[in-house]
């Protein structure tokens, strides 16, 4: 069945290292979003994505990128310039030109330092 | 001043009452308008969306817009302890685009 697919659920990074956080979904979604969401706040926006090979920083893309090969894919790299990682991540998706359509969610993906 | 305000509660509220949300935005621009309800550790679930004046009604919960007062709330009739939750208050400007999001209202109902 259709839906959004983030993995992995948990993800521990090293000093220094990228990580990549995956986000697959196969609703036909023409856009696609990464949010960061810190222990009690709101979600915040990283980086979107309305079509394919493009994409658009949001309000706190330092220290991420983001690629958009494939309509159903949105991978997000943390990268070692972000030196607070450790959050709850959020890929969200929705269609672009069909009215107003909300974004759905996947079921996120933790990183934690190690 | 932060672009979507709620709340942060925690909001009590007795089992069968009505839990009362509200949300104020700052962009006069904004055409659409969401409420999602995050479970602890889960991703947030839509629940409501609304685009025009007035009161929309699903179920339980009814959202109500004023767009000239920029403002937006989440009515929940017979609230349930199931019903305890983080909602998020969200906008966007157009289909399609991005969101912004409030900080969150945390409910809490009472057996």
């Amino acid at each position: 069945d259709g839906g959004i697919t983030q993995s992995p659920k948990y993800l521990f990074r090293k000093e220094g290292q990228n990580v990549t956080l995956s986000c697959e979904q196969n609703l036909n979604h023409d856009a696609m979003y990464w949010y960061r969401q810190d222990p009690g706040q709101g979600l915040r926006l990283i980086y979107y994505s309305q079509i394919v090979n493009d994409f658009q920083k949001g309000d706190i893309a330092e220290g991420y990128s983001v690629s958009r090969e494939k309509k159903e894919s949105f991978p997000l790299t943390v990268t070692s310039a972000q030196k607070n990682p450790t959050a709850f991540y959020l890929c969200a998706s929705s269609f672009r030109d069909r009215g107003s359509q909300p974004q759905h969610f996947g079921d996120g993906t933790r990183l934690s330092i190690l | 001043q932060k672009e979507v305000e709620q709340n942060s509660g925690p909001l009590s509220v007795p089992e069968g009452a009505i839990a009362s949300l509200n949300c104020t935005y700052s962009d006069r621009g904004s055409q659409s308008f969401f409420w999602y309800r995050q479970y602890s550790g889960k991703s947030p679930e839509l629940i409501m969306s609304i685009y025009s004046n007035g009161d929309k009604e699903d179920g339980r919960f009814t959202a109500q817009l004023n767009k000239a007062s920029q403002y937006v709330s989440l009515l929940i009739r017979d609230s349930q302890p199931s019903d305890s939750a983080t909602y998020l208050c969200a906008c966007s400007r157009a289909a399609g685009n991005k969101l912004t999001f409030g900080g969150g209202t945390r409910v809490l109902v009472k057996p």
